[in-house]
C-alpha cells in the first residue's frame, strides 16, 4: 500500500524558515517523480512544486520561485521542501504528492495526509 | 495567465445525475489531458478521473469525464448520486511548466 507521510509543520513567525519532510513507503520511490500541494484552510488546491525522479529537474509555482526548495533523499525514501522567507499568505495544508507514471498527462495518483503550516506573528 | 474555472457549487439530489463544468481561459483546455479530484470534509484528495475520462482502479463507473472542445471546457458527470458523493471537486491540468487546478466546486446532495 503506498503511504506517504508528511511532517515537520507548526507555527512559524513571518519571515521565517521551516522544513518539511514526507517519508514515502509501499513503493519503489526512485521510479516516481514527487510533488507538493498546498491547501490554505478553507480553500481550493494551489500547486507548489515538483522534482523528477533522481532531483535532477525541478519546477515552482511563480508564488513560491526562490523562496522554497524541493528536494529528495531516495536512500532515505524521502521528499522535502524546505521554506525560507515565509509569508502569512503560506499558511496552509501542504501535502506530499505523488506524479503518477505510465502516463502522458501530469497528475497526482497519491496523495499524503497532509501537514499544517501556519505563519503568524 | 491560463486558469481554470469551476462553478462554485452544485446540488442534486440523491439517485440523479450531475455535471461539474471546468473552462479554460484561453488557448484549448484539449491540448492537455484534465483530470478530476475528490476532496471530502477532513481528508486528503483522491484522483478519480484522468487523462480527461479515465477511471482510477476502484473509482465507481458513476463517474465519468468528457472535453467539449466548443466550449473549450471539461466535465465531471456523477450519475446515481449517492450521499458519500458529498465533497469538494476539483479540476487539474497544466500549461507550459504551471500545474493548475481550478478553484473546486462544492457538491451538496440533498
Amino acid at each position: 500500500e503506498v503511504q506517504l507521510v508528511e511532517s515537520g509543520g507548526g507555527v512559524v513567525r513571518p519571515g521565517g524558515s521551516l522544513r518539511l519532510s514526507c517519508a514515502a513507503s509501499g513503493f519503489t520511490y526512485d521510479d516516481y517523480g514527487m510533488s507538493w500541494v498546498r491547501q490554505a484552510p478553507g480553500k481550493g488546491l494551489e500547486w507548489v512544486s515538483v522534482i523528477n525522479w533522481n532531483g535532477g529537474s525541478t519546477g515552482y509555482a511563480d508564488s513560491v520561485k526562490g523562496r522554497f526548495t524541493i528536494s529528495r533523499d531516495n536512500a532515505k525514501n524521502s521528499l522535502y521542501l524546505r521554506m525560507n522567507s515565509l509569508r502569512v499568505e503560506d499558511t496552509a495544508f501542504y501535502y506530499c504528492a505523488r506524479k503518477a507514471r505510465y502516463s502522458s498527462a501530469w497528475y497526482i495518483d497519491h496523495w499524503g495526509q497532509g501537514t499544517l503550516v501556519t505563519v503568524s506573528s | 495567465n491560463f486558469m481554470l474555472t469551476q462553478p462554485h457549487s452544485v446540488s442534486e439530489s440523491p439517485g440523479k445525475t450531475v455535471t461539474i463544468s471546468c473552462t479554460g481561459s484561453s488557448g484549448s483546455i484539449a491540448s492537455n489531458y484534465v483530470q478530476w479530484y475528490q476532496q471530502r470534509p477532513g481528508s486528503a484528495p483522491t484522483t478519480v478521473i484522468y487523462e480527461d475520462n479515465q477511471r482510477p482502479s476502484g473509482v465507481p463507473d458513476r463517474f465519468s469525464g468528457s472535453i467539449d472542445r466548443s466550449s473549450n471546457s471539461a466535465s465531471l458527470t456523477i450519475s446515481g448520486l449517492q450521499t458519500e458523493d458529498e465533497a469538494d471537486y476539483y479540476c487539474q491540468s497544466y500549461h507550459g511548466t504551471n500545474v493548475l487546478f481550478g478553484g473546486g466546486t462544492k457538491l451538496t446532495v440533498l
